[in-house]
């Protein structure tokens, strides 16, 4: 019930194309959903969340689209870029403020 | 900009040894986690503290891990007797859990190979 499950596990997508990154979880507890970038040999770092009160968050090419029924929550990235090449990782967090995270998806952006 | 602070950057140690890392978090934060990630894998925590008290330690290899925040400021991560399977990035986060702020701020963290 503590699992967040992510997918795809890799990703290729054209430049300028849009990358989505799907996850799904279980704990009706949970209540903020980030995603998190990662560089080789760097620290994961903080890209977007969203909280279960709204469906959509914006920022820049970034997006998350939430579906509370449904217990999904998935990032978009528009107008991807090779810049945007990196592994992706959704996570989800209750009240004790724990980050369980998905397994991670490679992103590879052709130029 | 502020950053959680780690070193050694990497290290490297024969299996049985012991082995440390360090890390500093954002001036203010008061929760600080550790966590452990493998090659390929989401980070899994390990500890979270808030101050100088253990929160969850649920996760934590306590027969040969530990994890002190004796001044509730910065953290020392040790693992006594390295395995193995120990090999994996160690990361080190911090939060400053005043209100609803969940937001984990991760620090570059510390890879360690055992031989």
């Amino acid at each position: 019930q503590q699992q967040v499950k992510q997918s795809p596990q890799s990703l290729i997508v054209q430049k300028g194309g849009i990358s989505i990154i799907n996850c799904a979880y279980e704990n009706t507890a949970f209540d903020y959903f980030p995603w998190y970038q990662q560089f080789p040999g760097k620290g994961p770092a903080l890209l977007i969340a969203i909280r279960p009160d709204v469906s959509e968050k914006k920022e820049g090419r970034f997006t998350i689209s939430f579906n509370k029924s449904a217990k999904q929550f998935s990032l978009h990235i528009m107008d991807s870029q090779p810049g945007d090449s990196a592994t992706y990782f959704c996570a989800a967090s209750d009240s004790s403020y724990k980050l369980i995270f998905g397994s991670g998806t490679r992103l590879l952006v052709r130029p | 900009e502020a950053e959680v602070a780690q070193s050694p950057r990497y290290k490297i140690t024969e299996k049985s040894q012991a082995v440390a890392f360090w890390c500093d978090p954002i001036s203010g934060h008061a929760t600080l986690y550790w966590y452990r990630q493998i090659l390929g894998q989401g980070p899994e925590l390990l500890v979270q503290f808030q101050d100088e008290s253990v929160v969850d330690d649920s996760q934590l290899p306590k027969d040969r891990f530990s994890a002190e925040r004796l001044k509730g400021v910065d953290s020392t991560l040790k693992i006594q007797p390295a395995e193995l399977g120990d090999s994996a990035m160690y990361l080190c986060a911090s939060t400053l859990t005043s209100g609803s702020s969940y937001e984990q701020y991760f620090g570059p963290g510390t890879r360690l190979t055992v031989t």
